[in-house]
């Protein structure tokens, strides 16, 4: 069958750096989406990887190793508005999208 | 309208009625997804379309029914609701299959 893991829930500082992990083994992979969702919003893009190595984008970066079927998101400078929860997503063999259930991030003052 | 909308953002249903969600968008996207998240569990695709005119099955479509009639809206139809149909129902489109899936705001539907 089909598995992405993430840690359920993780809790952080303000100002603090964050990293969340994902696993993930899929029938095929054809890339690997980082989405936010806020409590109660609809999910948001943050990130794409399909090729090995870090993609950095403002204080958010995004790392994939295809070979260990691993990625992280990395969350630099967290404010409290980084209070959510992030999706980690995997295109399989047919193209689908299959989905982690997400970690939800908890930033103290 | 900017990106995609969903109604009704929420809404009540006693068990055995019909419902259609509805789902436009425009940004001329081809391929469109109607998803539902549950507590705890990820988001789980119910039907998909990667072009106007064709609709696929998801991971859970039992109990769900879709149509792509034109590019901007694809409604969900629940045909005789049952209580394990209660959920967050959100719809997606993306430029291509493989490209980034952009959300619709969400409705929740409580089936009592």
């Amino acid at each position: 069958g089909q598995n992405i893991d993430q840690p359920t829930e993780m809790t952080a500082t303000e100002g603090a750096i964050v990293q969340i992990n994902c696993t993930y083994q899929t029938s095929g992979f054809n890339g690997l989406f980082w989405y936010q969702q806020h409590a109660g919003e609809a999910p948001t893009f943050l990130s794409y990887n399909v090729l090995d190595g870090l993609e950095e984008k403002g204080r958010f970066s995004s790392f994939l190793s295809r070979s260990k079927g691993y990625s992280y998101l990395l969350l630099k400078e967290l404010q409290m508005k980084d209070s959510a929860s992030y999706l980690c997503a995997v295109t399989d063999s047919n193209y689908q999208l299959i989905w982690g259930a997400g970690t939800k991030l908890i930033i103290k003052p | 309208i900017a990106g995609i909308t969903q109604a009704p953002t929420s809404q009540i249903l006693a068990a055995g009625r019909r419902m259609t969600l509805r789902c436009t968008q425009d940004m001329r996207h081809n391929a469109m997804y109607w998803y539902r998240q549950d507590l705890g569990l990820g988001l789980r695709l119910i039907h998909y379309s990667n072009t106007a005119g064709t609709t696929g099955k998801g991971e859970v479509p039992d109990g769900y029914s879709v149509s792509r009639a034109n590019t901007d809206d694809f409604p969900l139809t629940l045909a005789s609701a049952v209580p394990s149909q209660t959920s967050v129902y959100f719809c997606a489109s993306s430029p291509g299959t493989t490209d980034t899936q952009y959300f619709g705001p969400g409705t929740r539907l409580t089936v009592l």
